[in-house]
């Protein structure tokens, strides 16, 4: 069966500052990977997804994800912190050929952004 | 593109009556639609997983006769929350998976839907 385990409820980072987000992952076939971004009372966005081509995956708004299947990783990165950034982040999920095309989520992390 | 939408976006109903919420994949074909629940502070959990044109796929836990789902075309599916009671105001987020993007399990999430049972 596949999970997601995002460590951190609740981070928090000042303005600026280097954004890390984790997120791990336990699948026994090649997964598809996603992030997704929430703000308050929306549906999701996605931020970027990996499917098994580049392993360093570009995403909007400056986010950047690198995976590595050594670690069973897929952390979100960005450089720079920026207010608007602020919103509950999701790590995604799904099995690649699956028949279902479930996305499992992670619990989500909570992005504070402090001036 | 990719876009897809929800109404209505907030509802209040008293509790036993019925509600009925529709997800619409705007321009695109989606033979596939998901349901999900959010409670506060909390992930996504899949409520079931809807096929045009076949009876919905539920999961583990979830009654299908509270919650009846239609997917009668590649760009509408309705959710029915029946004889509604305060414990199922939550937060209600469809999702479509692009048909020309079948390869990716890619979905596409609607802006949600408030429901509060009084």
């Amino acid at each position: 069966a596949q999970s997601v385990t995002q460590l951190g409820s609740h981070v928090s980072v000042s303005e600026g500052a280097l954004v890390l987000l984790r997120c791990n992952y336990s699948s026994s076939v090649p997964p598809y990977l996603f992030w997704y971004v929430q703000y308050p009372n929306q549906g999701l966005q996605l931020l970027l997804k990996y499917t098994s081509a580049a392993t360093l995956v570009k995403g909007i708004n400056g986010f950047e994800a690198e995976f590595k299947k050594s670690e069973t990783s897929f952390h979100l990165t960005k450089p720079s912190a920026h207010m608007s950034d602020a919103a509950e982040y999701f790590c995604a999920v799904s099995e690649v050929g699956g028949a279902t095309n479930k996305l499992i989520f992670g619990t989500g992390t909570l992005l504070a952004v402090q001036p | 593109g990719a876009v897809v939408s929800q109404h209505p976006s907030r509802v209040i109903c008293k509790s036993g009556t019925s509600v009925k919420i529709e997800c619409r994949s705007l321009d695109f074909q989606a033979t596939t639609m998901f349901w999900y629940r959010q409670f506060p502070k909390q992930s996504l959990m899949l409520m079931a997983t809807s096929n045009e044109g076949s009876k919905a796929t539920y999961e583990q836990g979830v009654e299908k006769d509270k919650f009846l789902i239609n997917h009668a075309s590649l760009t509408l599916s309705t959710l029915t929350v029946t004889s509604a009671h305060p414990e199922d105001s939550s937060f209600y987020i469809c999702s479509a998976r692009d048909l020309g993007l079948a390869g990716y399990n890619e979905q596409f999430f609607g802006p949600g839907t408030r429901l509060t049972v009084l």
